[in-house]
Parts: structure tokens; C-alpha cells; sequence
């Protein structure tokens, strides 16, 4: 069965600091991996996707990138948080693409929550 | 602009039945779909409409009216296990999720 691990689970960084969150997916082949972010009171804003290695889109211009070294790897970092960067980061992946026809399902993380001081 | 609009916070009871709405204007749709998320937690999917009418799993049922731009999401037999947030998410024209704030639902015995 195929499982999705994120890390870690919570952080409190400084401003102006570095950030590194990791996910990888075990049991499956070839994932369409995804980073979003969920602030308290709205939805789930999707920030990067990645249909394979090395291959990354931005959905909203901002201070993070994300990056796919391997299959099953996604990470999402930034050189210098800001405090708008808080929140609560999921990494997700599914079988189909959005554009495919069918539940496009998403099976989420248990969730990164980063508090910026 | 594109909008998913849900009650932010509802309140039912124990062994009851509470119907959750979520009505959305998006640049086409592609599929509407039901998360739930408990506090902390990540989302975990719950039920996908594409075509109008009523999705039925278990206790959970799902109905869709495109041409209303509405959903909702039924609960029935209510459990204490069942408060959570319950999030709409509608698929738009360019494949892309279009995500509500989430209705939080609280189960009081």
C-alpha cells in the first residue's frame, strides 16, 4: 500500500531564516506530488506540483521554491522565512494528473506546521 | 474571480443528521470534491461528484447540482468521531482544485 511521510511535523524558526520540509511517497511509481499551504480561516492555497523528477510548477510567486531530486521526493524550502511564511504546509501526491478524467484524489501528509518568530 | 463559499462552523448532535453546503462559481468545473480534516491533521478524502445527483458511502452521501453550482454533503448517525472541518473543493476548467475555507462541524452529545 502506498504511504506518504512529511517532516518534521513542527518547527519554529527565526526571521530571515533557512527552511527545508521533506516528503516522500513509498509504494508507488511515478507521483504527482504537491506542496499547499492552509492559513487558519481560508482554503488550501497549492504553492508547487511536480509531474516527475526535476520538474516543478509555481502557482504563487513567493519567497519558497520546491524541488524533486529523486522520484518520490519533494522539498520545499526557502532561504530567508518571513512571517507571512507561517502556517500549516501539507505535501500530497496522487495516480492522475488534474487534467485526467476521474477523481483526480489526493492523499495528503500529516502536515508540517511552521511558526516564524 | 473564482469562489467556493461554505459555513464556516456548524453545530449538531449526537446520532443526528446535519447537511453541510458548499455552493461555488468557478471558471468551469471538472468535479467537486468532499475532504474531511480533523483538527491537526491532514485532509483525507471523503467523496467526488461529477455528474448531478446523489453519491451515497455509509452514512456519508454527497449531491451535486451543476447547473445550481451547489453540493452538499450529508452526514447521518452522527458520531462524536465525525466533528472535524469538511472542505469543498471544486476542479475548474483548467483541471486546477479550487478549495473552500472548510465548515467546521461540532458534534455535541
Amino acid at each position: 500500500s502506498q504511504t506518504i511521510h512529511q517532516w518534521p511535523a513542527t518547527l519554529v524558526q527565526p526571521v530571515g531564516s533557512p527552511l527545508s520540509l521533506e516528503c516522500t511517497v513509498e509504494g508507488t511509481s511515478n507521483p504527482n506530488l504537491y506542496w499547499y499551504r492552509q492559513a487558519a480561516g481560508r482554503g488550501l492555497q497549492l504553492l508547487f506540483y511536480s509531474v516527475g523528477i526535476g520538474q516543478i510548477s509555481s502557482e504563487v510567486p513567493q519567497n519558497l521554491s520546491a524541488s524533486r531530486p529523486q522520484d518520490r521526493q519533494f522539498i520545499l524550502s526557502s532561504k530567508k522565512l518571513l512571517l507571512s511564511d507561517s502556517g500549516f504546509y501539507l505535501c500530497a501526491w496522487s495516480d492522475l494528473l488534474a487534467s485526467d478524467s476521474g477523481a483526480n484524489v489526493l492523499t495528503f501528509g500529516a502536515g508540517s506546521r511552521l511558526t516564524v518568530l | 474571480g473564482q469562489n467556493i463559499d461554505q459555513p464556516t462552523e456548524m453545530t449538531a448532535t449526537e446520532g443526528a443528521i446535519v447537511q453541510i453546503n458548499c455552493t461555488y462559481q468557478t471558471s468551469g468545473f471538472n468535479g467537486l470534491f468532499w475532504y474531511q480534516q480533523h483538527a491537526g491533521e491532514a485532509p483525507t478524502f471523503l467523496s467526488y461528484n461529477v455528474l448531478d445527483g446523489l453519491e451515497e458511502k455509509g452514512r456519508f452521501s454527497s449531491f451535486l447540482s451543476r447547473s445550481k453550482g451547489y453540493s452538499y454533503l450529508l452526514l447521518k448517525e452522527l458520531q462524536m468521531k465525525d466533528s472535524a472541518s469538511y472542505l469543498c473543493a471544486v476542479k475548474d476548467s483548467n483541471y486546477q482544485l479550487i478549495w473552500g475555507a472548510g465548515t467546521k462541524l461540532i458534534i455535541k452529545p
